[in-house]
């Protein structure tokens, strides 16, 4: 079954300091994975798309990493903000993954505080 | 025009309304997409159209009712529905499976 895990499934941290959020998947085949950030009662914001020979890729200070072959992606946040607080959501495109294509993490929701 | 729009932003419904939700995108994607996400939960897939035609209906009740009057927009009409309703629905778009491109979604309260 495809599935996606993401952890840690909150995290708390101070204004300024760096996080990494982690996704792990069972999806197969495997055509991409996509970082989104979703403020509450917004809708999910696209930050980075990685295809199977992409192993690194920036959005300025938000860089994600895949490693095809353990199936694990990370998000780094640098010098987080405030406005940073949010729900980052990890999803796998797959042929078969689901009937939109699509397998969904259940996110990590994410608090800066000052 | 790269953003897919969706009105209301917010509604508030009573058990016995019809109202409709509005989603409307200039990209040229072909394929269109409602999803409905409760609190803390990943968006669960509603409904598909791809080329204006219902492609997949992942058994959605039928007092949600989608419509797709042409390329750019996507409706869904919502009558009788129950508290359990309640909850932000997403509209999404794509030039082919797996590439989507989401709406703000519209936050509905049902009464």
């Amino acid at each position: 079954k495809n599935q996606v895990e993401q952890s840690p499934q909150s995290l708390i941290i101070l204004e300024g300091k760096n996080c990494t959020l982690q996704c792990n998947y069972t999806v197969s085949p495997f055509s991409n994975l996509r970082w989104y950030k979703q403020d509450t009662g917004r809708g999910p914001v696209s930050l980075t798309i990685m295809t199977f020979s992409e192993n690194t890729k920036s959005n300025g200070r938000y860089t994600a990493t895949l490693d095809a072959d353990t199936k694990q992606s990370s998000l780094h946040i640098t010098a987080s903000q405030l406005s940073d607080s949010a729900s980052y959501i990890c999803v796998v495109s797959s042929p078969g993954g689901g009937a939109d294509g699509l397998t969904f993490g259940k996110g990590t929701h994410l608090i800066i505080q000052p | 025009d790269t953003e897919v729009t969706q009105t209301p932003k917010h509604l508030v419904m009573g058990m016995t309304n019809k109202k409709s939700l509005k989603c409307e995108q200039h990209m040229g994607h072909r394929a269109m997409y409602w999803y409905k996400q409760k609190a803390k939960k990943p968006p669960e897939l509603m409904f598909v159209y791809s080329y204006e035609k219902l492609s997949i209906n992942e058994s959605v009740p039928s007092r949600f009712s989608p419509e797709c009057p042409n390329s750019s927009l996507l409706n869904l009409h919502l009558h009788a529905l129950q508290p359990e309703d309640s909850a932000l629905y997403l509209c999404a778009s794509s030039p082919q499976l797996g590439e989507q491109f989401f709406g703000p979604g519209t936050r509905l309260t049902v009464l």
